[in-house]
């Protein structure tokens, strides 16, 4: 079975541009989580999504947004990138994620490496 | 502020040695997670732990939860080079969000 999927796997922009990433989680799932790693820390969380609906926003900026589409595949955009916004991105996928049914166990997928020039 | 904190942040040791990890918090947490993360990768979770006293074996690793449910602990022995990663702790103190430790670098050498 196919795990979660992200992509690109790599990317290169300049200060100021956008970003788009791209998750699709394990089949069935229908909760998406997204994680911003820097180099040499733990991953911090950014959003998560269950059945299309926003159900988290950790502490990250405006220019941060993301959706879940119907087919409960995600993205995640960025805008006005700043050199600080290098990093992994990791996406989550979990069975559970409705209010009130907790995390449930989180797979995650390979990553996209965003590297701000 | 960093709510889970591991320790040691950096630790090299030979091929057939034992070693401990920590992971340390003022907060109680319902569960603690640890994940395993290799270079270019998502990190792979290893094992969850739930009750105040748990300990759990995964061949040679053995994870242990505190009584108070604030720390954790891994413990490997008879390291092999393949057990090289990141070891990460991470708990939920909301319903939707993972907090991580920053995470242990372990390297084994042969």
């Amino acid at each position: 079975d196919a795990g979660v999927t992200q992509s690109p796997t790599h990317l290169i922009k300049t200060r100021g541009q956008h970003v788009t990433l791209r998750c699709s989680p394990i089949s069935g799932h229908k909760s998406v989580s997204w994680y911003q790693q820097v180099l040499g820390q733990g991953p911090q969380f950014i959003f998560q999504y269950y059945e299309k609906e926003e159900r988290g926003r950790g502490n990250f900026p405006d220019r941060f947004s993301a959706r879940q589409f119907p087919n409960y595949s995600s993205e995640l955009n960025v805008n006005a990138l700043l050199l600080g916004d290098s990093a992994l991105y990791l996406c989550a996928s979990s069975l559970e994620g409705g209010r009130g049914l907790g995390l449930g166990t989180q797979y995650f997928g390979p990553g996209t490496r965003l590297t701000v020039l | 502020t960093q709510l889970l904190e591991q320790s040691p942040q950096f630790l090299s040791i030979q091929e057939g040695e034992n070693l401990t990890v920590y992971c340390n918090s003022s907060s109680v947490f319902s569960s603690l997670q640890w994940y395993r993360q290799e270079p270019g990768e998502g990190p792979v979770l290893l094992v969850t732990v739930v009750t105040g006293g748990e300990v759990k074996k995964l061949k040679r690793l053995t994870f242990q939860f505190g009584d108070a449910r604030k720390d954790s602990s891994l413990h490997i022995t008879a390291a092999q080079p393949g057990d090289t990663g990141l070891y990460l702790c991470a708990g939920a103190l909301l319903s939707y969000a993972l907090n991580f430790g920053k995470g242990t670098s372990l390297l084994v050498t042969p």
